[in-house]
């Protein structure tokens, strides 16, 4: 596809229940960035990869969260016995290269997640 | 440690008005400076961005900001309001050296979200 897609576009989950979230980037790009927007908080860094390496992990909210990239390109961001208070859109974005002044990041149209 | 402040979570202007939405930071280094669009369930859209030379930058659907270094601001306006531009705003800021988001990420403001009245 031409833009960065993500999957599931919806998410309703049970306090407790694992979920997963998918990004596939555009082809090509190099690095991928996770955010999380809730109601109140803006928009929030998750990590960040470069190839399939997060050099920083201490951005994701607590140790229920993780997040791997195979291949360079898509990535998974599992959060385990999930919370209330997780209940947020989960966006994720891709950049062919970040250093480059004539790039950009580009956005997926998020995960919504919805835990009752 | 770099931050945004977004002045006002909600802008109401009237079809043909000006907007103007308001948009300041701090950074340790030289930064560059992004407006992001957000339509209902709809992903960031990319509006103009500031990285070096002209201070006035033009960008989609008829939108500009200006870079003022010595106000810390980069507002974003445009002459006359359509209905179409209702939407959620936001501001960022990445860190020097990476235009495109450094390990950090971009660095969001909390939004505006601007309306248009009739």
């Amino acid at each position: 596809g031409a833009g960065v897609s993500q999957s599931p576009s919806n998410k309703v989950t049970e306090k407790g229940k694992d979920v997963e979230l998918r990004c596939d980037p555009i082809s090509g790009h190099t690095a991928l960035y996770w955010y999380r927007q809730s109601l109140g908080q803006g928009l929030e860094f998750l990590i960040y990869f470069q190839g399939n390496s997060a050099p920083d992990k201490s951005g994701l909210p607590s140790d229920r969260f993780s997040a791997e990239r195979t291949g360079g390109s898509v990535s998974t961001l599992t959060i385990q016995r999930t919370q209330q208070e997780d209940s947020a859109v989960y966006l994720c974005a891709s950049i062919k290269d970040r250093g480059g002044l004539g790039d950009t990041q580009y956005f997926g149209p998020g995960t919504r997640l919805t835990v009752l | 440690a770099q931050s945004v402040t977004q002045l006002g979570s909600h802008v109401s202007v009237s079809e043909g008005a000006l907007v103007l939405l308001r948009c300041n930071y701090s950074s340790s280094v030289p930064p560059y400076l992004f407006w992001y669009v957000q339509y209902p369930n709809q992903g960031l859209q990319l509006l103009l961005k500031y990285t070096t030379g002209a201070t006035l930058v033009k960008g989609i659907n008829g939108f500009e900001a200006e870079f003022k270094k010595s106000e810390t601001s980069f507002h974003l306006t445009k002459p006359s309001a359509h209905m179409s531009d209702a939407a959620e705003y936001f501001c960022a800021v990445s860190e020097g050296g990476y235009s495109g988001g450094g390990a950090d990420g971009l660095t969001f403001g909390k939004g505006t979200h601007l309306i248009i009245q009739p």
